[in-house]
């Protein structure tokens, strides 16, 4: 099993240009999330899905777009990307409810920087 | 809402000292507790869980009980290494609610 995985790494933005970032998973996982990491700020919760076709907003989804047409995968869009869009974003992914340990799985990251 | 609050860091410990991490949550119904561990570079790992009130969870030497009438998660080891150097999160999730809620971090240095 790969887990979840998290392309690209690294990527660097110029303001107003666009892109996504890709997450996939191969444990058949319902739920997927994406988290962006600031300083002091931990990781707050940007969009999540509980299954295919099914997408919802979490705490800072402005600038952001989802879509998850299959139970892998869970690409986030950037539509317009700004400076304040600088970050660590986290792709996880977990059972539903009470199935499995509660323990959800984190991919290893892509460092995003916009100029 | 639900909140996670933690100990501010960052916090430096000479290897074999006794860390204590603070954790308290406010949370409405039977949250779940977790610890999660980030090392330099990687994504986060979960160190240990708690599902209800009492239980301890223990990892790698790492201790935490879930204590409801103190609302409170704190992270022990008795002895840390230079490897145990990290950032740690406090997390919790409601149950029937697959949303993870963290505190900020603690980023913790073993010395030699």
């Amino acid at each position: 099993n790969a887990g979840v995985t998290q392309t690209p790494k690294f990527q660097v933005l110029k303001t107003g240009q666009s892109m996504t970032l890709q997450c996939a998973q191969d444990m058949n996982h319902e739920y997927m999330s994406w988290y962006r990491q600031d300083p002091g700020m931990g990781l707050r919760l940007i969009h999540y899905s509980v299954g295919a076709g099914i997408t919802d907003q979490g705490e800072v989804p402005n600038g952001y777009n989802v879509s998850r047409s299959t139970t892998e995968d869970f690409p986030l869009r950037l539509l317009s990307a700004a400076p304040s869009q600088t970050s660590v974003y986290f792709c996880a992914s977990s059972y539903r409810g009470t199935s499995g340990s509660g323990e959800q799985f984190f991919g290893p990251g892509t460092r995003l920087t916009v100029l | 809402g639900d909140s996670v609050t933690q100990m501010e860091g960052p916090v430096t410990l000479s290897e074999e000292a006794f860390l204590t991490i603070n954790c308290t949550y406010t949370a409405t119904g039977y949250p779940s507790l977790f610890w999660y561990v980030q090392y330099p570079g990687e994504g986060l790992q979960l160190l240990l869980k708690a599902t209800k009130a009492d239980d301890k969870g223990s990892n790698k030497g790492f201790e935490a009980t879930y204590r409801k009438e103190t609302t409170s998660f704190h992270l022990e080891k008795g002895s840390v290494q230079v490897s145990d150097s990290a950032v740690y999160f406090c997390a919790l999730r409601n149950f029937g609610n697959e949303k993870l809620t963290f505190g900020t971090g603690t980023r913790l240095t073993i010395i030699p």
